[in-house]
């Protein structure tokens, strides 16, 4: 089954821990992406990736990080979290070669730093 | 900054009703994607249209797109209560960089 994998779901963690949420996809897809959700914000854009070692910034990068070391992994680092990336976060891929194609999403991750 | 605005932010109908929201972008774009979600769960693709096309059609689900006001709209049509989620515009542009709206939650009522 086609689908973009995320770990964890939920993570509850405190100030200043180092974490990475993980995204996988099976696709072979070239293109993936980081989101966050916000109540009533809609998503916005941390990073994305258009292939292997190929990474730029989105709207809102500012606290993390990302790499792009296999095609089917795209992990979002956050090397000192704060309270304000409590979030919902959103890994998305889509074939590369073309950008009249949809995105596909995980089912996300909640992260709550205290 | 939020690029995508969407109206109205939350619409209540009864089943069988049809379902109309706006979404408006501030840049030029390559093409503008509408996504549904349903509670905090990942979003799921219901219809693209291209800049150069102008309306679209996919089973109940018809888009338009007016690129000399920014603006998009998504009709619902013969509404049912499993259509009820939030919905978001997304802009594409750059190829590469996505703007989502800020979404427009529906509800509909059997």
């Amino acid at each position: 089954e086609a689908q973009v994998t995320q770990n964890p779901r939920y993570l509850i963690t405190v100030t200043g821990k180092k974490l990475t949420v993980t995204c996988s996809q099976n696709m072979n897809h070239e293109y993936m992406s980081w989101y966050r959700q916000d109540p009533g914000l809609g998503l916005r854009q941390i990073y994305y990736s258009m292939n292997v070692e190929v990474t730029d910034k989105g709207d809102v990068p500012e606290g993390y990080k990302v790499s792009r070391k296999e095609k089917r992994n795209f992990p979002l680092i956050l090397e000192s979290p704060s309270p304000n990336q409590t979030s919902l976060y959103f890994c998305a891929s889509r074939p590369g070669g073309n950008s009249n194609q949809p995105q596909h999403f995980g089912d996300g991750t909640r992260l709550s730093i205290l | 900054s939020q690029q995508g605005e969407e109206d109205p932010q939350a619409l209540s109908i009864q089943e069988g009703e049809n379902a109309t929201m706006n979404c408006s972008y501030k840049t030029s774009i390559n093409n503008l994607q509408w996504y549904r979600q349903n509670s905090g769960r990942g979003l799921v693709h219901l219809i693209l249209i291209r800049s150069n096309e102008r309306e679209k059609h996919s089973g109940r689900l018809r888009v338009t797109l007016d690129t000399s006001k920014k603006s998009s709209s998504l009709l619902i049509t013969a509404s049912r209560a499993a259509d009820t989620a939030s919905y978001f515009c997304a802009s594409l542009y750059n190829f590469n960089k996505f703007y989502f709206g800020s979404g427009t939650k529906l509800n509909v009522k059997p």
